[in-house]
């Protein structure tokens, strides 16, 4: 079955660079693109970014650009997603998530359980 | 960017009653090649991430109850929980996949029981 594992909570200084991984199993890593999905508490969803794991191509939501870089290794199917220069409207959790086409742009039909990222001084 | 709204903000429904949840986008989101609407439906419990309910405005996922399902077009989407059940208690997105990037979401929608 199709599991995204990712990385467990994070607490970060203002400033600080976070790195939060998602690990794929139980389908072929290379043909699903890999989305990011941020939540503050009791807020909705907000996308953060998708990554093309077969080429290692990213695509990011403006509010990020210049922060933000999403890695792949194909050698473990891990995904990473690291964000930099962080301030405290950064506190939230952030889940990974499968696009359901590896070619278009479609919707996300598997989830990781999400990772806490808290940023306070 | 597109903009997603739902309404209502909030939705106190009684057990087996209907559930009617609305999502309206600022921009078309049907596609002229296919005429497939790109819009998807999520459910966020408590703790949990979402999961995918219903996709292409009206197709229920596998092992989605079918006490739930999308209907709408264009801009103008509607999801609904024939009669509800306390497992239903989430909060409920909408979501459109045709004008990326960015993908956006509704504001979401908590639903109770009354």
């Amino acid at each position: 079955q199709v599991l995204l594992e990712q990385s467990g909570a994070e607490v970060k200084k203002p400033g600080a660079s976070v790195r939060v991984s998602c690990k794929a199993s139980g389908y072929t890593f290379t043909n699903y693109y890999l989305h990011w999905v941020r939540q503050a508490r009791g807020q909705g969803l907000e996308w953060v970014g998708r990554i093309n794991p077969k080429n290692g191509g990213t695509s990011f939501a403006q509010r990020f650009q210049g922060r933000l870089s999403m890695t792949r290794d194909t050698s473990t199917s891990t995904v990473y997603m690291e964000l930099r220069t962080l301030s405290s409207d950064d506190t939230a959790i952030f889940y990974c998530a499968r696009d359901s086409s590896g070619s278009n742009d479609y919707f996300f039909d598997y989830w990781g359980q999400g990772t806490q990222v808290t940023v306070s001084s | 960017d597109v903009v997603m709204t739902q309404s209502p903000e909030s939705l106190a429904v009684s057990l087996g009653e209907r559930a009617t949840i609305n999502c309206k986008s600022s921009q078309s989101v049907i596609h002229g090649a296919n005429n497939k609407n790109y819009l998807a439906w999520y459910q966020q419990k408590p703790g949990q991430p979402p999961k995918l309910l219903i996709s292409w405005a009206s197709t229920r996922e596998s092992g989605v109850p079918d006490r739930f399902s999308g209907s709408g077009s264009g801009t103008d989407f509607t999801l609904t929980i024939s009669s509800l059940q306390a497992e239903d208690v989430a909060v409920y997105y909408c979501q459109q996949y045709y004008l990326t990037p960015p993908y956006t979401f509704g504001q979401g929608t908590k639903l109770e029981i009354k």
